[in-house]
């Protein structure tokens, strides 16, 4: 079967850095997506990786590794305004999006 | 980036009676378009693919009967929950994705139903 796993929740302090983690096992890839979503609110998109490496852009990188099925979303110098789920999204050989439950991302002052 | 709206973001209707929604692509042609569903805390659950001019394929355990799905032109598909029950209450997102862009969907900004 086809599974994403990320951490449920994490917490982290304001001006921080948190690094969030997501494995996959899917019947192909074709992309790997980070996206962000307050409460209430639906996804707005993050990230796009399809190859390994690390993807950065402003505060938020990501990084893929095919080989191990591995991608992490990065967040610098964090704001409270960051505080929401973070979705991984796998594009599978049919690009069709798996998504991963959310990792919901506490900020502390 | 392209823009998809959905309409209403907010329904609240008796149990019995059928709802729809809207999704649009307002700046781009969407050849198909996805539709979700969102349990509070849970992750999106696909209910449906649709592609402009055809059926919707549906995803196992989705009856489409209850959620009927009509995209009949390129900017434009709906979604039907019919006879509706307390349990059909939920965050409802459409997605789009335009001709040739295997890769993204651009998402609606969502409807909450809520069904008493």
């Amino acid at each position: 079967g086809q599974n994403i796993d990320q951490p449920t929740e994490m917490t982290a302090t304001e001006g921080a850095i948190v690094q969030i983690n997501c494995t996959y096992q899917t019947s192909g890839f074709n992309g790997l997506f980070w996206y962000q979503q307050h409460a209430g609110e639906a996804p707005t998109f993050l990230s796009y990786n399809v190859l390994d490496g690390l993807e950065e852009k402003g505060r938020f990188s990501s990084f893929l590794s095919r080989s191990k099925g591995y991608s992490y979303l990065l967040l610098k110098e964090l704001q409270m305004k960051d505080s929401a789920s973070y979705l991984c999204a796998v594009l599978d050989s049919n690009y069709q999006l798996i998504w991963g439950a959310g990792t919901k991302l506490i900020i502390k002052p | 980036g392209a823009v998809v709206s959905q309409h209403p973001s907010r329904v609240i209707c008796k149990s019995g009676t059928s709802v729809k929604i809207e999704c649009r692509s307002l700046d781009f042609q969407a050849t198909t378009m996805f539709w979700y569903r969102q349990f509070p805390k849970k992750s999106l659950m696909l209910m449906a693919t649709s592609n402009e001019g055809s059926k919707a394929t549906y995803e196992q355990g989705v009856e489409k009967d209850k959620f009927l799905i009509n995209h009949a032109s390129l900017t434009l598909s709906t979604l039907t929950v019919t006879s509706a029950h307390p349990e059909d209450s939920s965050f409802y997102i459409c997605s789009a994705r335009g001709a040739g862009e295997v890769n993204e969907q651009f998402f609606g900004p969502g409807t909450r139903l809520t069904v008493l």
